[in-house]
């Protein structure tokens, strides 16, 4: 597609629920971020996919996150027993080959609110 | 710990006013310098970079400032517009981890 794509663009979910939420990056970008942001907070590194390397999964706050993407397309985020603190708009970017950071295009985000 | 030293956290400027967005950081691995620009219910998207063997680098209205030896950089924006009330981000990339740093952002807004 022309752009990132992101889905669904609102959740809201009860507390102790499960969520997935989806990333469709621009065609061939081969780099795929997903990032949290909190009201009046900037942007938390979450996890990073580059091709067929593993995952830099340094930035998952705890065990209840995780992600996958099926070689360089479709990325899913789940959020296990999602709590309150949870409530955060979910960003993904995708960059080109060999960019390493360079170029990001965002998607304008899954606003998740836990109750 | 903050990577990214943004401040301030909120600008208000009267149009035809300079806006000054400063940003501070520690790590000389870092290389790439980008501001990100970030508007109510979308993403950030992209507005000028630099890198550090340059001092400063204009597009525009929009000059980012660099100072090597301060670790310190600056987003100034000439002539603001109320157009231009958005969010702010910089960040900083270390190479060999392919990935950005960012700043908490500032709150720009532009008044007629």
């Amino acid at each position: 597609g022309a752009g990132v794509s992101q889905s669904p663009s609102n959740k809201v979910t009860e507390k102790g629920k499960d969520v997935e939420l989806r990333c469709d990056p621009i065609s061939g970008h081969t780099a795929l971020y997903w990032y949290r942001q909190r009201l009046g907070q900037g942007l938390e590194f979450l996890i990073y996919f580059q091709g067929n390397s593993a995952p830099d999964k340094s930035g998952l706050p705890s065990d209840r996150f995780s992600a996958e993407r099926t070689g360089e397309s479709v990325s899913t985020l789940t959020i296990q027993r999602t709590q309150q603190e949870d409530s955060a708009v979910y960003l993904c970017a995708s960059s080109p080959p060999g960019s390493l950071g360079y170029g990001y295009t965002f998607g304008s985000g899954t606003r998740l609110t836990v109750v | 710990q903050q990577q990214v030293k943004q401040s301030p956290q909120s600008l208000i400027v009267q149009k035809g006013g300079i806006s000054i967005i400063n940003c501070a950081y520690e790590n000389t691995a870092f290389d790439y310098f980008p501001w990100y620009q970030q508007f109510p219910g979308k993403g950030p998207a992209l507005l000028i970079a630099i890198r550090p063997d340059v001092s400063e680098k204009k597009e525009g209205r929009f000059t980012i400032s660099f100072n090597k030896s301060a670790k310190q950089f600056s987003l100034h924006i000439m002539d603001s517009q109320p157009g231009d009330s958005a969010t702010y981000f910089c960040a900083a990339r270390v190479p060999t981890l392919g990935r950005l740093y960012f700043g908490r952002g500032t709150q720009l807004t532009v008044w007629p």
